[in-house]
């Protein structure tokens, strides 16, 4: 079974720019998740999708970030424009509505994200 | 407020020698638990979950935790610990209450691991 994917996995851009990372979770896994990890601290979600609902996007950025899940498979997460503060690795995760009880999620390798 | 609490940012250890990373927990109600395991470069990986039941809980890679709720702690170890157990530790806890169960995460402890 293949894993959580994303890309990049690097990116380095000067801040005020715009970014996108892309996501594609393990088939059939109905939840979505990205988090935020900055150096030095735990993930922390940035919005967790049901199919293509959002479920929560309490702590997301809205003025700067946003996410969609089109056709409830793939995600994008997008930064418009880009902040120092932004620096940080962005980590995709996906879970099984079928096993949603065990709440076990399934992470992605991340895309470290660099504002200059 | 819900939080998760791992007190010690970083750790050293022999290789062979044994590990406790500790975690403890504010909720009101018994949460389940969860520990991940971040190499670097890498995403999370789940080492073991505690939903119920015994409260000694094995894992992967040699690990086990240890649920007590008089002291609302979920403390890992490892009798030996291996050069490649070198890592980040994350422990992980979710509001056991139904709806909406959101995950929040402690700040995590690197571990060293010195030959």
């Amino acid at each position: 079974e293949a894993g959580v994917a994303q890309s990049p996995r690097y990116k380095i851009i000067e801040k005020r720019q715009s970014v996108a990372f892309w996501c594609n979770p393990i088939s059939g896994h109905a939840t979505l998740y990205w988090y935020q990890q900055i150096l030095g601290q735990g993930p922390k979600l940035l919005i967790q999708f049901q199919n293509n609902g959002v479920v929560d996007d309490s702590q997301l950025p809205k003025d700067r970030f946003s996410a969609e899940r089109l056709k409830g498979v793939d995600s994008t997460l997008k930064i418009q424009p880009a902040k120092l503060e932004d620096s940080a690795v962005y980590l995709c995760a996906s879970r099984s509505f079928r096993l949603a009880a065990n709440n076990e999620q399934f992470f992605g390798p991340g895309t470290r994200l660099t504002v200059l | 407020a819900q939080s998760v609490t791992q007190p010690d940012i970083h750790i050293t250890v022999s290789e062979g020698a044994s590990l406790e990373l500790r975690c403890n927990y504010s909720y009101g109600a018994t949460p389940y638990l969860f520990w991940y395991v971040q190499s670097p470069g890498q995403g999370l990986q789940l080492l073991l979950k505690y939903f119920s039941g015994d409260t000694l809980v094995q894992g992967i890679k040699g690990f086990e935790a240890e649920f007590k709720r008089s002291q609302s702690s979920f403390n890992l170890r490892k009798p030996s610990v291996h050069w490649s157990d070198a890592a980040e530790y994350f422990c992980a806890v979710v509001p056991n209450s139904g709806g909406y169960q959101k995950v929040t995460f402690g700040t995590g402890t690197k571990l060293q691991v010195i030959p």
